[in-house]
Formats: C-alpha cells, structure tokens, sequence
C-alpha cells in the first residue's frame, strides 16, 4: 500500500513558485515526512523534512496541514536547476525509519 | 568532506564474473544503505547496516552480497549477476538508521550492465 499519494508530473515556469502536493492520509503520530528529489543522472538528494509545523530551509519550504494528513513542498522560485523527481516519503516507526521511495512527481520547468 | 563515493561509476559485466561495487563517506555516519534502482522507477532498498552490522536485507537474492569492513565503507559483492540484475546501484549514508529526523546522503550510483 502506497503511503505517500503524489501528482505523476508537474509544469513550472521558471522563475514563478512552485507547490508540489504529497497526500498522507495513513500518517500516524511518530511519522516524519520527508522530501527528497532526484536529478537527471545524480543520485536522490535531500531537500526538507519536517513533523508537525511548517519548516523552511535554503532550498525550499514545507508546510504541512493541521492535520498531517498532506503536506506541500514550496520552491520559492523555480530554476531549470530545479527539473527533477520529488519524492515525498513518510519515515515510520513500523518500518524502522527506513526511507522507502514512492513514485514522485516529475517536475518540468520551462523557460 | 560531505560526500559519498562511489566506484566504478560504471560496470559492464558477464553472467559468470564476480564484481564489486565500494561505497566511502567521512562524515561519521553509522549507517549506510544500498539501493538499486531500475529506468524510470524509484529507488528500491536493498540492505541497511548500522554500525557496521547488517540491520535489513529487503529478501535481496544471494548473488548480491554486503560487506562493511569498517565505519566508512562499504562493499556490494556480484556473483552469477543475470540481466535483468542491469540498474543503477545507490548507496547512501546517514547519522543513525532508526533516526527519521537525519537525511541522507546518496552517491552518484554505479550504472552496471550485465550482459
């Protein structure tokens, strides 16, 4: 069962926000979310993190619902730096904190 | 140093061969992974050691097999590899395995092909 429901792909325009949406509805209490992305040929690189409030970092911002149940990752300002795959991923105790990748959203950002 | 390393970058190997793949980080992370990951799919976890054990083998066939010889590398031995074993390998490290509050930190992967 997926943990973790993302869109398959998104479009940005370069130099405009961008808000990437992970859907968590079996979230429990102990769940951290995590995002994660992947570019073209490198190895998935971690961008943010967070539990209950909203947190921010150089790279991008995460704000996450009152209830837990999604949670929205914010590139401030798109670059064509920033095409890659996101991986929203929820690190649980039942799995040992592993980090189990779901399917991601491809992000494509246009000039 | 805030990288992980990964050699070969790329390996091309038969069915009958033996290969290995090494993994090396110096930030004093305790726990390291192996990933492999197929075309245009997520990355799949394959082991994870903690503190230089082997904590989780994701049911991995035995023609793959994991060493840690100390806190900084980290080895994946092939064997009797079949094509379909061809994929990008991934290794990463993190501070703690069962920390869900530390990220980790991948390499660039080993591209292998088994012909």
């Amino acid at each position: 069962d997926a943990k973790t429901t993302q869109p398959n792909s998104m479009e940005s325009n370069e130099e405009e926000p961008v808000h990437l949406p992970c859907n968590h509805s079996t979230i429990s209490g102990t769940d951290y979310i995590h995002w994660y992305r992947q570019l073209p040929s490198q190895g998935p690189e971690y961008v943010i993190h967070g539990l209950t409030s909203n947190v921010n970092n150089r790279m991008a911002s995460l704000a996450i619902a009152e209830d837990r149940k999604s949670s929205t990752l914010i590139l401030h300002r798109a670059t064509l730096r920033d095409a890659a795959v996101y991986y929203c991923i929820l690190r649980d105790y039942d799995s040992g904190y592993a980090l189990n990748f779901g399917k991601g959203t491809s992000l494509l950002v246009t000039p | 140093d805030t990288e992980v390393t990964q050699t070969p970058k790329h390996l091309v190997m038969g069915m009958t061969n033996k290969k290995s793949l090494k993994c090396e980080q110096h930030m004093g992370h305790r726990a390291m992974y192996w990933y492999k990951q197929k075309a245009k799919k997520p990355p799949e976890l394959m082991f994870v050691y903690s503190y230089e054990k082997l904590s989780i083998n994701e049911s991995v066939p035995s023609r793959f097999s994991p060493e840690c010889p100390n806190s900084s590398l980290l080895n994946l031995h092939l064997h009797a590899l079949q094509p379909e074993d061809s994929a990008l390998y991934l290794c990463a490290s993190s501070q703690e395995d069962r920390g869900p509050f530390y990220g980790y930190t991948f390499g660039s992967g080993t591209r292998l092909t088994v012909v």
